[in-house]
Formats: C-alpha cells, sequence, structure tokens
C-alpha cells in the first residue's frame, strides 16, 4: 500500500514551458486534491476533485488546469509556467470529510 | 470562508520541554487534523480530532468543538520533533483550510 504518490520529485522549468505533475492513490479515496506550499505559508488549495469526473477551483487555480482521469489519479498541468508557479505542490486523498493524506511532493521550479 | 489561527507562530525548546499548541478556528467544523511537516518537507497525519481528546505515545490532541479550539500537546520534546505544526479544518465544504503554521525548534 503507497498511499499517495507523485512524480517528479523535482522539476526546473524556463518561462513558458508547459508541464504536469501527476499524483496516484491506492487507498480507493474519493476526494482528491492539489495545494502549494509557499515559504513562510501554510498550504493553498488550487484545485479539488470531490469524486470521479468533477473538478472545482480552490483558493489559486490561476494558471493550472487539472485532470481526474480516474479514480486513483489526478493531475495537475501548468500550460505556461511563470517564476510566481514557483513552489512545492503538495496532492492529497481521503474519504469524503475524513482524514486526509499526502503525497511527498514535487518541488518546482520556474527561472 | 471559515478562519484558522494558529499559535504561537515560533517556538524553541530544550530537549525534554513541554509544549502546547493552539488552534482557533471561526466556525463549526465537521474535521480538524494536525499534521507535523518535517525538515525534509513530508507531511505526517497526527490526529484526526474533530472533537474529543486522543492520545498517541508522547503526543495528545483535545479538540473543543463548542467554544472553537483545539490544543496539541507535546510531552517530553525530542529533537525529532522539530518541524513545522499545522492545524487544518474543514467546515461546511469539501475543502480543508490550513493555518500558517508554528514553527517547533527543539535544541539538545
Amino acid at each position: 500500500n503507497a498511499g499517495v504518490t507523485q512524480t517528479p520529485k523535482f522539476q526546473v522549468l524556463k518561462t513558458g514551458q508547459s508541464m504536469t505533475l501527476q499524483c496516484a492513490q491506492d487507498m480507493n479515496h474519493n476526494s482528491m486534491y492539489w495545494y502549494r506550499q509557499d515559504p513562510g505559508m501554510g498550504l493553498r488549495l488550487i484545485y479539488y476533485s470531490a469524486s470521479e469526473g468533477t473538478t472545482d477551483k480552490g483558493e489559486v487555480p490561476n494558471g493550472y488546469n487539472v485532470s481526474r482521469l480516474n479514480k486513483r489519479e489526478f493531475s495537475l498541468r501548468l500550460e505556461s509556467a511563470a517564476p510566481s508557479q514557483t513552489s512545492v505542490y503538495f496532492c492529497a486523498s481521503r474519504v469524503r470529510s475524513y482524514e486526509q493524506y499526502f503525497g511527498p511532493g514535487t518541488r518546482l521550479t520556474v527561472t | 470562508g471559515i478562519q484558522v489561527e494558529q499559535s504561537p507562530p515560533d517556538l524553541i525548546l530544550q530537549e525534554g520541554a513541554n509544549s502546547t499548541l493552539r488552534c482557533n478556528f471561526s466556525d463549526s467544523v465537521n474535521n480538524l487534523q494536525w499534521f507535523h511537516q518535517n525538515p525534509w518537507g513530508q507531511l505526517i497525519n497526527l490526529f484526526y480530532i474533530p472533537s474529543g481528546t486522543k492520545q498517541n505515545g508522547r503526543l495528545s490532541a483535545t479538540t473543543v468543538a463548542t467554544e472553537r479550539y483545539s490544543l496539541l500537546y507535546i510531552s517530553s520534546s525530542q529533537t525529532t520533533d522539530s518541524g513545522v505544526y499545522f492545524c487544518a479544518v474543514q467546515g461546511g465544504s469539501e475543502k480543508l483550510v490550513f493555518g500558517k503554521g508554528m514553527k517547533l525548534t527543539v535544541n539538545p
């Protein structure tokens, strides 16, 4: 049981490049989330998916798109990366309204 | 939306000391969790505690939902307790809202 896994662990992009962050969970959870964490701040929600086939915006959705590919997988896409998107990205999942579990994070730098 | 405030923002302890971290929230909650982010950035679940008291080894937590606060107690602190502690709550929506965290440094 791997829990929540994320790929890649590290990534460096140039301004304007695109990339997709992958997330998968093997706990049969309905809900999945993408957060970003900037220095000295808590976690801010980018997008979430309450169930397969649905996605909703969180607190900071601009510049991102998501896809809930199936119950296990939830990807985050940056279409045109900007330096302001330099951050650590965390994926999380849970059964609705219960305990949330986090992946190990992806450290992204945009130059 | 629901607001979460954690205090103190920073705490420095000597190994062996006890500490109490507080989380205040502005509305009724369905879910409250405490997390520890270790120096390597990993987020570790400590407690799922929307109400009541739980204990896990040297750590315990109490949530008084009617008064809108939760406390995390760390006893006999160790250097491995260092890191940032987050409180996160869920109100009426699907979203978990995080406090800004409390940085704990435990010196040997």
